[in-house]
């Protein structure tokens, strides 16, 4: 499986900022998404990261909210805009390799906003 | 709509028991993948098991195993010989392999390993 590692792992944020999550993997994988998951909840997609064009995002999310890039096949960054309280959760990336169907998941980044 | 359902929201075992963890699943697809993930303290989400759909055979990874019934549209999950390290928060999740491998996840159920 490929090895993902995530950055920052944690961040505490004041309200209106915006920040940048970096997502690396250590080898060319096929599909890369966005997670949000709120405190005791399950996993909710936010988008497909796809390389080389815009994000597809799922039903609630937009780009000007969570711009998402992804410039080659192993990195990718979610941003999080003019966060407000309700923005802290849980943010992971998951990846599907080339050779598998399987998604491994992130270690997460740890959102707190103020 | 393709939904997963998990019906424990909660459960405590003794350690050294087995214990089943249910997950129902709904679609009208043939092609997909199911799995479980473990999500311990830690947060990191640790896959524990996978099954093909066209496979009848069910999925073991040493302590684990399903119980797959395909027609049923269920997906257990068996621990056996539980241990301390096993209490997390488990997801069963859907995979329709015929669109772009995005995961359909249910609610989770919070399982506790008592010494």
């Amino acid at each position: 499986s490929a090895v993902i590692s995530q950055k920052p792992s944690r961040d505490i944020c004041q309200r209106g900022t915006s920040l940048t999550i970096q997502c690396q993997v250590d080898s060319q994988v096929t599909m890369m998404f966005w997670y949000r998951q709120q405190p005791g909840q399950s996993l909710t997609l936010i988008a497909t990261a796809n390389q080389g064009s815009e994000a597809t995002y799922e039903s609630g999310f937009v780009i000007d909210k969570f711009p998402i890039s992804r410039p080659n096949l192993t990195f990718s960054t979610l941003t999080v805009s003019n966060m407000s309280p309700e923005d802290s959760s849980i943010y992971l990336c998951s990846v599907v390799g080339l050779r598998q169907e399987t998604q491994y998941f992130g270690p997460g980044t740890r959102l707190l906003v103020l | 709509a393709q939904t997963v359902t998990q019906s424990q929201p909660e459960m405590s075992v003794q350690e050294a028991e087995t214990v089943t963890l249910s997950c129902t699943y709904d679609t009208s697809e043939s092609n997909y993948y199911l799995f479980w993930y473990k999500q311990p303290p830690s947060r990191q989400m640790i896959l524990v098991i996978r099954q093909e759909a066209y496979k009848q055979q069910n999925a073991t990874e040493n302590r684990f195993s399903v119980n797959f019934q395909k027609a049923a549209k269920s997906f257990s999950l068996k621990i056996s010989d539980s241990q301390l390290g096993d209490t997390a928060m488990y997801f069963c999740a859907f995979v329709d392999r015929n669109r772009d491998d995005k995961i359909i996840f249910g609610k989770g159920t919070r399982l506790h390993i008592l010494p």
